[in-house]
């Protein structure tokens, strides 16, 4: 069953902009990751945060946990074209937890 | 270091015909999962080894999908025989902390089934 569920589905921002997806879950976890994945490749991992945490960030990513409301926010700042990619939040990611991803198109 | 190599990267077989994925996880890791993923979807567990045992496989198709990690390293995954839904891309990944760690993916091997 997947537990993650991304959205919006799709985004289309402008170079520059700040894009931000959001991930809802079901159970409780231990921690949730964000993945990125370019059009025929596999997934690479972005960012783990733990259930004690709060907020986390790596460069330009910024994610939000908040457990109470079983959520997930990932934030890029200042985004660039090669930012266009499908994103994928995973609980527990070595079950089958991903969600079906938003897909991120960023416009020179 | 080497990443997790999959292989081959496309195959194009006809329906009832059998294939096989090899992955290659990165070195050291002892856990390996094989994920299936449609068009426009995320990935879905097939199956999870730690080392050479598989520790979840509630969700291969047992009926036509085998799969094998022989010594915990290298694993195959095979489909006998293929139908036209087994069209998919095929995602071998590897870590080193279990099912709550960061997964380390491969290129995919991308199946059509004609």
């Amino acid at each position: 069953s997947q537990q993650g569920e991304e959205d919006p589905q799709a985004l289309s921002i402008q170079e520059g902009e700040n894009a931000t997806m959001n991930c809802s879950y079901k159970t409780s976890i231990n921690n949730l990751q964000w993945y990125r994945q370019n059009s025929g490749r596999g997934l690479v991992h972005l960012i783990l945060i733990r259930s004690n945490e709060r907020e986390k960030h790596s460069g330009r990513l910024r994610v939000t946990l908040d457990t109470s409301k079983k959520s997930s926010s990932l934030l890029i700042t200042a985004s660039r074209a090669a930012d266009t990619a499908s994103y994928f939040c995973a609980t527990e990611a070595g079950k089958s937890t991903f969600g079906d991803g938003t897909t991120l198109t960023v416009k020179p | 270091e080497a990443g997790v190599v999959q292989s081959p990267r496309y195959k194009i077989i006809e329906k009832k015909q059998p294939v096989a994925f090899w992955c290659n996880p990165i070195s050291g890791h002892n856990t390996l999962y094989w994920y299936l993923q449609n068009l426009g979807q995320g990935p879905e567990l097939l199956i999870r080894y730690e080392n050479e045992e598989a520790v979840d496989d509630s969700q291969l198709p047992k009926d036509r999908f085998s799969a094998e990690r022989l010594k915990g390293v290298d694993s195959t995954l095979k489909i006998q025989p293929a139908e036209l839904g087994d069209s998919a891309v095929y995602l071998c990944a590897s870590s080193f902390f279990g099912d709550t760690g960061e997964l380390f993916f491969g290129e995919g091997s991308r199946l059509t089934v004609l």
